[in-house]
């Protein structure tokens, strides 16, 4: 299995809107709607901000949200705040019962 | 609440196995809800999900490290651990251990909800 394709980085200004793109195969993100998104600053852990592509756990600002279209997943971020600068990772199930992470995007509010 | 903490050798010799264990707190492992996954980073890189294993045993595994990847579990102990076998530089890296939901009643996959902090494991002699 091939790592997710995540842009490696990202920017934006405080307030602003920005979206994330996620781009797998027919065999995982375009397979079914098992689509996960994962917050990681710098020295911790992940943390899920999004699961099944569009669901939020419970605590999570609804300025997080997630689509899909096709072989591509998308995260979106409005009202950007500083708290929001993060590496991101996408993952999806796959048709072999596994999972399988981007490569993880940087980032940046500027 | 569920807490998850890894614990590790910290070095390991290059060719000799590597062992890490997650130990579970605040929530029993049986359940049909939930399965328990590895997750590594390399320093400055992306994450690498290695695989899972169900309190029942079954276990999936990456294709990339299945030829060198055992899961186990405890659930008497609240553990489960991975071992990783003829290990080189290039499994130097982050281990984390997740707790990864899935809805019984639909199959649904709701993502990794619970993490570890990570133990780091170096290679080297």
């Amino acid at each position: 299995q091939s790592a997710l394709t995540q842009p490696a980085s990202v920017s934006g200004s405080p307030g602003q809107s920005i979206t994330i793109s996620c781009t797998g195969t027919i065999r995982d993100v375009g397979g079914h709607n098992f689509v996960a998104w994962y917050q990681q600053h710098p020295g911790k852990a992940p943390t899920l901000i999004i699961f099944d592509v569009s669901n939020r756990p419970s605590g999570v600002s609804n300025r997080f949200s997630g689509s899909k279209s096709g072989n591509t997943a998308s995260l979106t971020i409005s009202g950007l705040q500083a708290e929001d600068d993060a590496d991101y990772y996408c993952s999806s199930y796959t048709t072999w019962s596994t999972w399988v992470f981007g490569g993880g995007t940087k980032l940046t509010v500027l | 609440q569920v807490q998850l903490q890894e614990s590790g050798p910290g070095l390991v010799k290059p060719s000799q196995t590597l062992s890490v264990t997650c130990s579970v707190s605040g929530d029993s492992m049986n359940s049909d809800s939930y399965y328990w996954n590895w997750i590594r980073q390399p320093a400055g890189k992306g994450l690498e999900w290695i695989g899972r294993i169900y309190t029942s045993g079954n276990t999936n595994y990456n294709p990339s490290l299945r030829s060198r990847v055992t899961m186990s579990v405890d659930t008497s102990k609240s553990q489960f651990s991975l071992k990783l076998t003829s290990v080189s530089a290039a499994d130097t890296a982050v281990y984390y251990c997740a707790r990864g939901v899935v809805v019984v009643a639909t199959g649904y996959f709701n993502g990794m909800d619970v993490w570890g902090q990570g133990t780091t494991v170096t290679v080297s002699s």
